[in-house]
């Protein structure tokens, strides 16, 4: 049971926009920043949208992060058939004292 | 560039000792600027953060409470690196086990290539 929760999977067609949600509490996203990460089959996950709404350099910007409270959301505009992976969320637990992840979110591109 | 290269064995049986090391280039283990974390990815865990190492004037560890009464996470300043020790595995610690910087930024910015360890005899 992760500590972040992210619907299990999502879809779109190519151009479309897809919002994907993630949900944690006050000693997390209520407190922290955000991360979002997206990984390929057999690959390490890798950083996609960095806390305060930044981009890694390369990230293409049809990707965008939001928060809102204990809210957090990932959204990919133009959708394309190599943003088919799975994606995670991540955030600073301040009770815990450690990093919490959601469960990830298998997005599929029909 | 940053880059970190993991190496260790991927069969550990249970109740041994999994160890992993994790090589920085392009950064310092002992920089005041990062943290050195281990991260792991199962089925049935997801992605699950195991501890950190980082040093501000002094080392400091922070650790998972699942995994605290069994890991040690050190630092190897003269190697450049840092690793994993996870004691007393059961077949539960299958997984597959990554190193992480989190960078100035506070994000998780860079990973190892990732080692599956799968416990069993």
């Amino acid at each position: 049971q992760s500590v972040l929760t992210q619907p299990p999977s999502a879809s779109g067609t190519p151009g479309q926009r897809v919002i994907i949600s993630c949900s944690g509490s006050s000693s997390n996203i209520g407190s922290n920043t955000v991360d979002w990460y997206q990984q390929l089959p057999g690959t390490a996950p890798k950083l996609l949208m960095s806390t305060k709404n930044q981009r890694p350099s390369g990230v293409p910007d049809r990707f965008s992060g939001s928060k809102s409270g204990t809210s957090a959301s990932l959204t990919i505009s133009g959708l394309q058939s190599e943003d088919e992976a799975d994606y995670y969320c991540a955030a600073w637990d301040d009770s815990l004292k450690g990093w919490v992840f959601g469960g990830g979110t298998k997005l599929t591109v029909l | 560039q940053v880059q970190l290269q993991q190496s260790g064995p991927g069969l550990v049986q249970p109740s041994q000792t999994l160890s992993l090391t994790c090589a920085i280039s392009g950064d310092s283990v002992s920089s005041n600027r990062a943290a050195w974390n281990w991260i792991r990815q199962s089925p049935s865990r997801g992605l699950e953060w195991l501890g950190r190492t980082y040093y501000r004037s002094k080392w400091y560890n922070d650790y998972a409470v699942s995994v605290k009464s069994r890991i040690t996470i050190k630092s190897d300043t003269s190697k450049n690196q840092f690793s994993l020790q996870l004691n007393s595995v059961t077949p539960d610690d299958t997984a597959v086990y990554y190193c992480a910087r989190t960078g100035f930024g506070g994000d998780n910015d860079y990973w190892g290539q990732g080692t599956l360890v799968t416990v069993s005899s």
